[in-house]
């Protein structure tokens, strides 16, 4: 377990939908990810936030955006939903965030299933 | 951040050492060297990072060759429950970059066998 959860851990909608998926990091950790990994991309980089600002930003598509919260909690909002965004998510914690180095804990993910 | 050049597939036969290369021949400086894994679909899980020396942590040990273009992960004593997707990535820049992210390649699927 490695302390960070992520929900829901399934969800199946249709296309045009929008969803959230949510995201608490590890106790103290003040940075969080997401990442998108689907069967022909791989493990993609979409947006990093640290201490409620963000921090970096990856492949993430304009039809998704997220926030972190003041409890440190994040939020994956995907709207517009396609076919193509079929994928597990999988979110991140870190405590330092890229300053010096930093080992980033993962959650289970959530598998995003759109029909 | 550098990029990465690993083997797509190797085998292993239970308890001997696994041995999984990765190529970094651009890497600067002051960039560290991570491995994660990840099995079946669960979350990556790191295991080791290292900059410059060798390290060796309960999970594995790491060498990195004197002019850093190269490394090897080592699992000394491989079990059933190490097969998995690993990952060998080059990032975190010590004074240019203030991110931490991950840029994940196609990554080494160890097949550890009975």
């Amino acid at each position: 377990d490695s302390g960070v959860t992520q929900t829901p851990k399934h969800l199946i909608t249709a296309t045009g939908q929008r969803v959230t998926l949510r995201c608490s990091p590890r106790s103290g950790d003040l940075s969080v990810y997401w990442y998108q990994q689907s069967l022909d991309q791989g493990l993609q980089f979409l947006i990093q936030y640290y201490n409620g600002e963000e921090r970096a930003k990856g492949n993430i598509l304009e039809r998704f955006s997220a926030q972190q919260f003041p409890d440190l909690h994040s939020e994956l909002n995907l709207s517009s939903l396609e076919l193509g965004d079929s994928a597990l998510y999988f979110c991140a914690s870190s405590a330092t965030g890229g300053v010096l180095y930093n080992e980033q804990f993962f959650g289970p993910g959530t598998r995003l299933t759109v029909l | 951040d550098a990029k990465t050049t690993q083997p797509p597939s190797m085998d292993c036969a239970e308890g001997r050492a696994a041995n999984l290369p990765c190529n970094h021949s651009t890497i600067s400086g002051n960039e560290y060297v991570y491995w994660y894994r990840q099995i079946h679909s669960q979350g990556p899980q790191y295991i080791i990072h290292g900059l410059k020396n060798n390290e060796t942590n309960e999970m594995a040990s790491l060498i990195i060759t004197e002019d850093r273009k190269s490394s090897t992960l080592i699992l000394p004593h491989a079990t059933l429950r190490d097969t998995a997707v690993y990952y060998c990535i080059v990032s975190f820049s010590l004074y240019s970059s203030n991110t931490g992210k991950l840029i994940f390649g196609q990554g080494t699927t160890l097949q550890v066998k009975p």
